[in-house]
């Protein structure tokens, strides 16, 4: 069965300031990996999704995130934060095959002026 | 495209009562879900369709959720009779199709408060 897990339920940054939010899964099988924002108030939106064609992913909004099967790590990074990046941050996997989607329990993303 | 739509947004009711929520999911996804996001959790699947037939329902609790998609389009959600745990953010998601790399849509949710 796969999993997930973010290392870190808040992380403030200031703006300006590299963000790095960690995700850690477990998979028996090459899994695929996805990034989810939520804004208050408001359903999940896709940001990226890995699907075993790059190992570096980018997504909406400027955010990136890198595939590492040694580490079974897909760590999310954007290089300048900004105030609207303020928002809670899914991580989540799915085995190959109808599994369902497993989601991490977050983390929260504060930026400070 | 429209994306997927549900209502309603907000519900308040008394422990014991029925709940009811409705989801239109986006127009040609043959796959819905339906979601528990309980406060400083991330989502957790309770039932998952493909068109109208159940494909996952392993932690959807029967003795007083329920679930349907007659039509293979809309959906409903019920709770009956509800309790304090179930007080939570149902959200609604649609795919073009399951066991693929197909991301999932979600709506707003509706978040829902028992007294």
């Amino acid at each position: 069965a796969q999993s997930v897990t973010q290392l870190g339920s808040h992380v403030s940054v200031s703006e300006g300031a590299l963000v790095l939010l960690r995700c850690n899964y477990s998979s028996s099988v090459p899994p695929y990996l996805f990034w989810y924002v939520q804004y208050p108030n408001q359903g999940l939106q896709l940001l990226l999704k890995y699907t075993s064609a790059a190992t570096l992913v980018k997504g909406i909004n400027g955010f990136e995130a890198e595939f590492k099967k040694s580490e079974t790590s897909f760590h999310l990074t954007k290089p300048s934060a900004h105030m609207s990046d303020a928002a809670e941050y899914f991580c989540a996997v799915r085995g190959q095959g109808a599994q369902k989607l497993v989601f991490g329990q977050g983390t929260r993303l504060t930026i400070n002026p | 495209e429209a994306g997927v739509a549900q209502s309603p947004r907000y519900k308040i009711i008394e422990k014991r009562q029925s709940v009811a929520f409705w989801c239109n999911p986006i127009s040609g996804h043959a796959t819905l879900y339906w979601y528990q996001q309980i406060l400083g959790q991330g989502p957790k699947l309770l039932i998952q369709f493909q068109n109208n037939g159940v494909v996952d329902d392993s932690q959807l609790p029967k003795d007083r959720f329920s679930a349907e998609r007659l039509k293979g389009v809309d959906s409903t959600l019920k709770i009956q009779p509800a309790k304090l745990e179930d007080s939570a953010v149902y959200l609604c998601a649609s795919s073009y199709e399951a066991g693929t790399n197909q991301p999932q849509h979600f709506g707003d949710g509706t978040r829902l408060s028992i007294l």
